[in-house]
């Protein structure tokens, strides 16, 4: 599986917009960029992806590079609920490798009141 | 709530005892994927199934641990003679089919005395 790069962690403030970055150079071409986090105690969260185009849901909204080497997850109105580990994962849709998700150690988000 | 369950939340056992632990998947997801996951690190791919087929196993599956679906339903992971090292959260996934978002349970925390 291709490697993402993501800093270690990051720190916000309530009811501000966080920009969560996350490098993956060597992307294939039919790698979907996929985020999950993971609350305290909790097990991981789906929280978006994407393939080229931006992406917007409920929750949060994904830009993609034009080059597909880096991609970025905006929470646009942090909260304290979104304090979490954000993981950004590359996988492969092609054939039969879709099957695992190939964790980092993702970026540990604190929110401030 | 009709997410992933898994029980128990906590298993503590001396060493060289056997555990098993129960995952319930979302009712109409065919795929069911076990993780581990120790301190301070990212979820890592254990074994999947689809339906009553397990098709991959990690390397990080040894010979003590076995995981079984029986009818496509339940799933459940035994680790027979149990290790200070097998100290960790054991957290299981489904999804509706390969390349759809997995849902987590909220795992098994199996603590080794």
């Amino acid at each position: 599986d291709a490697k993402t790069t993501q800093p270690n962690s990051m720190e916000s403030n309530e009811e501000e917009p966080v920009h969560l970055p996350c490098n993956h150079s060597t992307i294939s071409g039919t790698d979907y960029i996929h985020w999950y986090r993971q609350l305290p105690s909790q097990g991981p969260e789906y929280v978006i992806h994407g393939l080229t185009s931006n992406v917007n849901n409920r929750m949060a909204s994904l830009a993609i590079a034009e080059d597909r080497k880096s991609s970025t997850l905006i929470l646009h109105r942090a909260t304290l609920r979104d304090a979490a580990v954000y993981y950004c994962i590359l996988r492969d849709n092609s054939g039969g490798s879709n099957y695992k998700l190939t964790f980092g150690k993702g970026t540990l988000l604190t929110v401030n009141p | 709530d009709t997410g992933v369950s898994q029980d128990p939340r906590h298993k503590i056992t001396k060493r060289g005892q056997n555990v098993t632990f129960r995952c319930d998947p979302i009712s109409e997801h065919n795929r069911l994927y076990w993780y581990r996951q120790t301190l301070g690190q990212g979820p890592e791919f254990l074994t999947y199934f689809q339906n009553e087929a397990q098709l991959e196993k990690s390397r990080l599956l040894s010979d003590r641990f076995s995981a079984e679906r029986p009818k496509g339903s339940f799933s459940t992971l035994e680790i027979q003679r149990t290790e200070q090292g097998d100290s960790a959260m054991y957290l299981c996934a489904s999804s509706l089919m390969g390349g759809q978002p997995q849902h987590f349970g909220d795992g098994t925390r199996l603590s080794i005395l």
